[in-house]
């Protein structure tokens, strides 16, 4: 089974620029995670979608971020436009549905994003 | 917010010693799960604990919740060098998890 897939693994843009984070849940989780870590931080949450639903939005940063996921499968997280202090690691998670299970999360690998 | 301190954030131990690395906050938790992470990867999940006082092992590893549901620790036993890596705890409320800071954890050949 496949797992959390995302890309790219890494993006180096300049200040201003826009960039698109796109992940790949295991097929038939419902929830979808967005989470980053940023520099000496501990990893933070941004938002969940339960299908195609923003479930809680409430760590996203500011307005410059946008996270879509259409038709409740793949997930895009667009920064526009972008800050030095974007710079981080994207994760994206998912996990069934419901219960305990619900919250055991799986993991991407992450995309390393630097904004020069 | 909810916080999560974790201790030690470093460790670095021979093989064969055993260690324990603990996870705190002043919240309750639904859950606690401990998660590895390796250079370059996500965390990967290595355990999901739900109710107070529970203990669950997973080989060498032995994995606590506090009777309160604030608190966790990870102890493994006769480490090895595979179990080098970053051990994260994250609490979880209404599926949303909190991270704690992680413990880097070497073991030396």
């Amino acid at each position: 089974e496949a797992g959390v897939t995302q890309f790219p693994s890494h993006s180096v843009i300049e200040k201003g620029q826009t960039v698109t984070l796109r992940c790949d849940p295991i097929s038939g989780h419902d929830n979808l995670y967005w989470y980053r870590r940023v520099m000496g931080k501990e990893i933070k949450f941004l938002l969940h979608f339960v299908k195609e639903s923003k479930q809680d939005e409430s760590g996203m940063p500011n307005n410059r971020f946008l996270a879509e996921r259409t038709g409740g499968t793949y997930s895009t997280l667009k920064v526009q436009p972008a800050e030095l202090e974007d710079s981080g690691v994207y994760f994206c998670a998912s996990s069934p549905w419901d219960g305990i299970e619900g919250t055991e999360a799986f993991f991407g690998q992450g995309t390393r994003l630097t904004v020069v | 917010t909810q916080l999560l301190e974790q201790s030690p954030q470093f460790l670095s131990i021979q093989e064969g010693e055993n260690l324990t690395v603990y996870c705190n906050s002043s919240s309750v938790f639904s859950s606690l799960q401990w998660y590895r992470q390796e250079p370059g990867e996500g965390p990967v999940l290595l355990v999901t604990v739900v109710t107070g006082g529970e203990v669950k092992k997973l080989k060498r590893l032995t994995f606590q919740f506090g009777d309160a549901r604030k608190d966790s620790s990870l102890h493994i036993t006769a480490a090895q060098p595979g179990d080098t890596g970053l051990y994260l705890c994250a609490g979880g409320n209404d599926y949303k998890l909190s991270f704690g800071a992680g413990t880097t954890v070497t073991v030396r050949a």
